[in-house]
């Protein structure tokens, strides 16, 4: 296994267009999240999915935004109609939590996927 | 809202010398934080993490510590190799699932 794969690593669109980036997780993870990161901040949480159940949505993810993971492996994370304000850095993580005790999810980042909207 | 806080962007050590990147946090209910190490083009990588029922957690060169009364944690890294200059983020849950984190520190060991 070769880690969490994002794809693509960048992506240049213009105002409006509609983007779509690719998550591949660990493959024996069943938690996947998604983050936002722009210039001087820390990753902003997003989204994150149980298997292919999507639990938790930030108000950071307006109605352009959807996500998916079909199957509970690789997700997608659809822009529709971008605007200037979504470029950053799009982080997906994968996990698989052993329990609630402390030190139970540790989750593992790709590299990320760059989006810049002229 | 800022959850938690990192409020040096920028820290720089001599080579041999000891790191301390720190923290604070706001929500008293955050009882999982973690510290994570990220080179440019790459994600963050898990670095070391620490509970609140515990003070203090080491792992070879990387000890956090944890005061629950001031809501702050710290990150001490001793002897700083120049391996060691990356950007550092410390993160926070409570529930074990949604993970704030801070703005980042940039760490650089001059050789």
């Amino acid at each position: 296994d070769t880690g969490v794969s994002q794809d693509p690593r960048h992506k240049i669109t213009k105002r409006g267009q509609n983007v779509t980036f690719r998550c591949d997780p660990i493959s024996e993870h069943n938690r996947l999240y998604w983050y936002r990161q722009t210039l001087g901040q820390g990753p902003e949480f997003l989204t994150y999915f149980q298997n292919e159940a999507q639990l938790e949505k930030s108000r950071l993810l307006s109605d352009r935004f959807s996500a998916e993971r079909p199957k509970g492996s690789f997700s997608t994370l659809e822009i529709q109609r971008t605007e200037q304000g979504d470029s950053a850095m799009y982080l997906c993580a994968s996990s698989s939590p052993k329990g609630r005790r402390a030190g139970a999810n540790v989750l593992t980042f790709g590299a990320g996927s760059r989006l810049t909207v002229l | 809202d800022q959850q938690v806080k990192q409020n040096s962007p920028s820290l720089s050590v001599q080579e041999g010398r000891i790191s301390i990147l720190n923290c604070d946090y706001t929500n008293s209910m955050f009882d999982y934080f973690l510290w994570y190490k990220k080179y440019p083009a790459e994600g963050p990588t898990f670095l070391i993490s620490i509970s609140s029922i515990k003070d203090k957690n080491e792992d070879g060169r990387f000890t956090v510590f944890l005061n629950k009364s001031a809501k702050h944690l710290s990150l001490h890294i001793v002897p700083s190799q120049p391996g060691d200059s990356a950007v550092y983020f410390c993160a926070a849950s409570n529930t074990g699932n949604q993970f704030y984190f801070g703005t980042g520190t940039s760490l650089t060991v001059i050789p």
